[in-house]
């Protein structure tokens, strides 16, 4: 089955630093890549997801990035903010419906 | 748009008890709905994927008669942990998805604690 690993398990950057948080899969039939922000005890908000089709989307301060041959994708939030301190889940799907999740990255952005 | 709701947020049972956890869809209809589990610090691992008017589908590990799923609607879905344990203690979070879409939506949470 699919396996998704995530790293590092916690990130701290100054406000206003970029900060980066790398996924792996193992199934390459895996299509779809979202990614979730959870702040301490509230449900997972999906902030961005892409596609297998497509190997960058942006949106304002978030992009992500995929690379099929290697398996693996990236979030990159630059300028960050403190109130982007929060637990970051990678997910991946394959035409399944079923999201397999990393294991979170825990980003401090302190002021 | 996509909103879930889940009830209750939180729940302080006896052991031996059973717990009913609701999952609604409020302006969409979830043609799949996702049971998840979360432990402090820790990821979320789903439990299992249930489609409307079929039966759940369990992921390895997770006893079916313990954690009872109904998807009676397109917009409701159940979680019954019966004979609740401490060890059942935990966050049970909900997801749903449209039809033709594998975006999940993310209810609140429901944090059960057994006594």
């Amino acid at each position: 089955g699919e396996n998704v690993e995530q790293h590092p398990s916690t990130l701290s950057v100054q406000e206003g630093d970029s900060a980066v948080i790398k996924c792996t899969y193992s199934d390459s039939a895996s299509n779809y890549f979202p990614w979730y922000k959870q702040e301490l005890g509230k449900r997972p908000q999906l902030i961005i997801d892409i596609r297998s089709n497509v190997g960058e989307k942006k949106d304002q301060r978030i992009a992500v990035t995929l690379n099929k041959t290697a398996k693996h994708f990236s979030l990159h939030i630059t300028e960050t903010q403190p109130e982007d301190s929060a637990v970051y889940f990678c997910a991946a799907s394959n035409n399944t419906d079923k999201l397999i999740f990393g294991t979170g990255t825990r980003l401090q952005v302190f002021p | 748009g996509a909103v879930v709701s889940q009830h209750p947020s939180w729940v302080i049972c006896k052991s031996g008890t059973s717990v009913k956890i609701e999952c609604r869809s409020l302006d969409f209809q979830a043609t799949t709905m996702f049971w998840y589990r979360q432990f402090p610090k820790q990821s979320l691992m789903l439990m299992a994927t249930s489609n409307e008017g079929s039966k759940a589908t369990y992921e390895q590990g997770v006893e079916k008669d313990k954690f009872l799923i109904n998807h009676a609607s397109l917009t409701l879905s159940t979680l019954t942990v019966t004979s609740a344990h401490p060890e059942d203690s935990s966050f049970y979070i909900c997801s749903a998805s449209g039809p033709n879409s594998d975006t999940q939506y993310f209810g609140p949470g429901t944090r059960l604690t057994v006594l």
